[in-house]
């Protein structure tokens, strides 16, 4: 059964602070990893990693691709209360005429000011 | 841009009741189109996928069914609801596979 794993599930920090969110995988057919940010309803996209682009960057975020040891990190430095969330891994796969996405539980993050 | 619409926000049904979720996509055309559960304590669970209008397929066995009667409506469906129905249902939609999902804001469905 396809797995995906995130940790840790819970996180409080101070604004200002680095934090570091981690997402494990063990899937067949390991096609692309998304990282999302899900505050009150929709969750919103953030990035996609794959083979061919292991390392993304955006603003205070960023996030690397380990296909060796089947898992990924998001970063997000100088955090601000606004980046409180819950933070969505998922993972999606290739053939077998599945398209969706199979989603870790997430990390709730919590930034006090 | 491309928008995508959910509704109802928020629903309130009895056991054994039918119900029937509304989403549709503006700004794209012939998107792939995804009804989503996530249930308390659980990950985003993919219950139904669509890459066209009429092309329904179902991930998980349950008492719920889709069906796609336009190229930007996706309809998720039940005639006798459960209690075990409970949940956040989010529909999103992506160009095509391999494509970042997007999602709408979501529906809070209580079963009573």
């Amino acid at each position: 059964e396809d797995k995906v794993v995130q940790s840790p599930l819970s996180l409080v920090v101070h604004e200002g602070d680095t934090v570091t969110l981690n997402c494990s995988y063990e899937v067949t057919n390991f096609r692309s990893l998304l990282w999302y940010k899900q505050e009150k309803k929709a969750p919103t996209f953030l990035f996609m990693l794959t083979s061919s682009g292991i390392e993304k960057k955006s603003g205070r975020l960023s996030s690397i691709l380990d296909k060796k040891e089947l898992s990924s990190i998001l970063n997000i430095t100088a955090t601000q209360t606004g980046d409180s969330a819950i933070y969505l891994c998922a993972v999606g796969l290739s053939g077998g005429g599945a398209d969706g996405l199979t989603f870790g539980k997430g990390t709730h993050l919590i930034i006090q000011p | 841009s491309q928008t995508i619409h959910q509704w109802p926000a928020t629903l309130v049904q009895p056991v054994g009741s039918p119900l029937s979720l509304e989403c549709t996509v503006e700004g794209t055309s012939n998107p792939n189109l995804y009804w989503y559960r996530q249930a308390a304590g659980r990950g985003l669970q993919l219950l139904f996928y669509s890459v066209g209008i009429g092309q329904i397929s179902s991930e998980v066995p349950q008492n719920l069914s889709a069906s796609r009667p336009q190229d930007r409506q996706f309809i998720l469906s039940s005639k006798k609801l459960l209690l075990s129905d409970s949940g956040f249902y989010l529909c999103a939609w992506s160009r095509m596979e391999n494509q970042p999902q997007h999602f709408g804001d979501g529906t809070r469905l209580s079963i009573l």
